[in-house]
């Protein structure tokens, strides 16, 4: 049990345009998602939590115009990068919490913005 | 101050040795404690949670918290060389999770 999903995994877009990753709870509904970015040799970095039918609370630092956040339901989140430039190439990693002791993560998204 | 510290080692062990994680926080409203593995390229794992003190075990691995000194540790028994990898810690604060930078651990043959 407890798993969880994103799509695509891997993705490489050019400079200026929009990006949307999925992050799915396949047996369980997640009252709570939580994005993170993590960059090559860097630890994860937590970019907004995200509860269903709300919106989402973002870290500091954290451009809530550029990262679009929807948590639609129990079972889904996503998250759009708007005008994604090169520097926005990273790990995203998606978990979504089912419990106070249940925080599982999905495989995670490779964006590449040439 | 960070919310969770931990060093980053990196962190060597002989295979067959015990391995000790360490892991600092420092938000007494802290509810619940993770430890996680990261292999290079892959999201994390989730390894064991506590949120009593004391000692909780499960097969090779053993979390240790002490909420008065605000630590949380991890052993590893038995290490093997497919447990090296990264360690994160991470810490539940209300809806919140907070990881530290994690602990890069080589298991030598």
């Amino acid at each position: 049990g407890a798993v969880v999903s994103q799509h695509p995994s891997r993705v490489i877009c050019k400079s200026g345009t929009s990006v949307k990753i999925e992050c799915r709870s396949l047996d369980f509904q997640a009252t709570t998602m939580f994005w993170y970015r993590q960059f090559p040799k860097q630890s994860l970095m937590l970019m907004a939590t995200s509860n269903e039918g709300s919106k989402a609370t973002y870290e500091q630092g954290v451009e809530k115009d550029k990262f679009l956040i929807n948590h639609a339901s129990l079972t889904l989140s996503t998250l759009t990068v708007t005008s994604a430039h090169p520097e926005d190439s990273s790990f995203y990693i998606c978990s979504a919490r089912d419990s106070p002791a249940g925080n599982y993560f999905g495989p995670g998204t490779r964006l590449l913005v040439l | 101050q960070k919310e969770v510290e931990q060093n980053s080692g990196p962190l060597s062990v002989p295979e067959g040795a015990i391995a000790s994680l360490n892991c600092t926080y420092s938000d007494r409203g802290s509810q619940s404690f993770f430890w996680y593995r990261q292999y290079s390229g892959k999201s994390p794992e989730l390894i064991m949670f506590i949120y009593s003190n004391g000692d909780k075990e499960d097969g090779r691995f053993t979390a240790q918290l002490n909420k008065a000194s605000q630590y949380v540790s991890l052993l590893i028994r038995d290490s093997q060389p497919s447990d090296s990898a990264t360690y994160l810690c991470a810490v539940n604060v209300g809806n919140q999770f907070y990881f530290g930078t994690g602990t890069s651990l080589t298991v030598i043959p």
